[in-house]
């Protein structure tokens, strides 16, 4: 089955600065990708979901860049602030209406004043 | 706005109790799941449902068992609850639109076995 390897585990870095995060993945088959943050205590959010057509994505202070060649799947906050402190996962899925997502094992984001 | 309702939040449960968490979801998703999420693990699949009367098996299952019993209800059970089970358990549920895939997440249950 698909296997998702996330990393790294912990990143800390300071505000305003960049942060990656980069999740590998096995399947070849899969096709839809997920970045989700969980602040503590709290569940999942949804940040962007990624198609195979898609290669960048832009969100609000964050870019998705997905490698289908390499299976390869980072999220790049461009300019961390506070309010990302947070854990981030990736998921990946398989083909159309096949939502059995497995996700990475995570990475807790440290921002520094 | 999508809505899982997970219940109860925080459960202490006996080594050998059976425990029933349930998830409730007024989405009218086709698909509900169950996963637990452990520190270095991220999240794993446990069960999942493609529809009421339907469980499936996850990546996870041994030890647990799923019930769904109409489209909104799905519940996890463990019959013979042990430690090794104390964890953090998510609910989601979803459409498998395609391009519209995704899914939404309850604010977990913390379950502790002693």
């Amino acid at each position: 089955g698909e296997q998702v390897e996330q990393r790294p585990p912990h990143l800390s870095v300071r505000e305003g600065d960049s942060a990656v995060i980069t999740c590998t993945y096995t399947d070849p088959n899969s096709y839809y990708f997920f970045w989700y943050k969980q602040e503590p205590g709290a569940s999942l959010q949804l940040l962007m979901k990624v198609f195979s057509s898609t290669e960048i994505n832009e969100g609000q202070g964050f870019t998705v860049l997905l490698n289908k060649k390499d299976k390869r799947l980072s999220l790049n906050l461009t300019a961390a602030h506070p309010g990302d402190s947070a854990a981030y996962f990736c998921a990946v899925s398989e083909d159309y209406g096949n939502e059995k997502i497995t996700f990475g094992a995570g990475t807790k984001l440290t921002i520094k004043p | 706005e999508a809505a899982v309702t997970q219940s109860p939040r925080n459960k202490v449960a006996v080594t050998g109790g059976k425990v029933t968490l349930s998830c409730n979801q007024t989405n009218n998703h086709n698909n509900m799941y169950w996963y637990r999420q452990d520190t270095g693990h991220g999240l794993r699949l446990i069960h999942y449902s493609y529809g009421a009367g339907s469980t499936e098996k996850g990546d996870i299952p041994d030890g647990y068992k799923a019930s769904r019993p109409s489209q909104e209800n799905f519940s996890l059970i463990l019959e013979l609850a042990t430690p090794s089970q104390t964890s953090v358990y998510f609910c989601a549920s979803g459409d498998g639109r395609g391009a519209n895939t995704e899914v939404f997440f309850g604010k977990g249950t913390r379950l502790t076995v002693v």
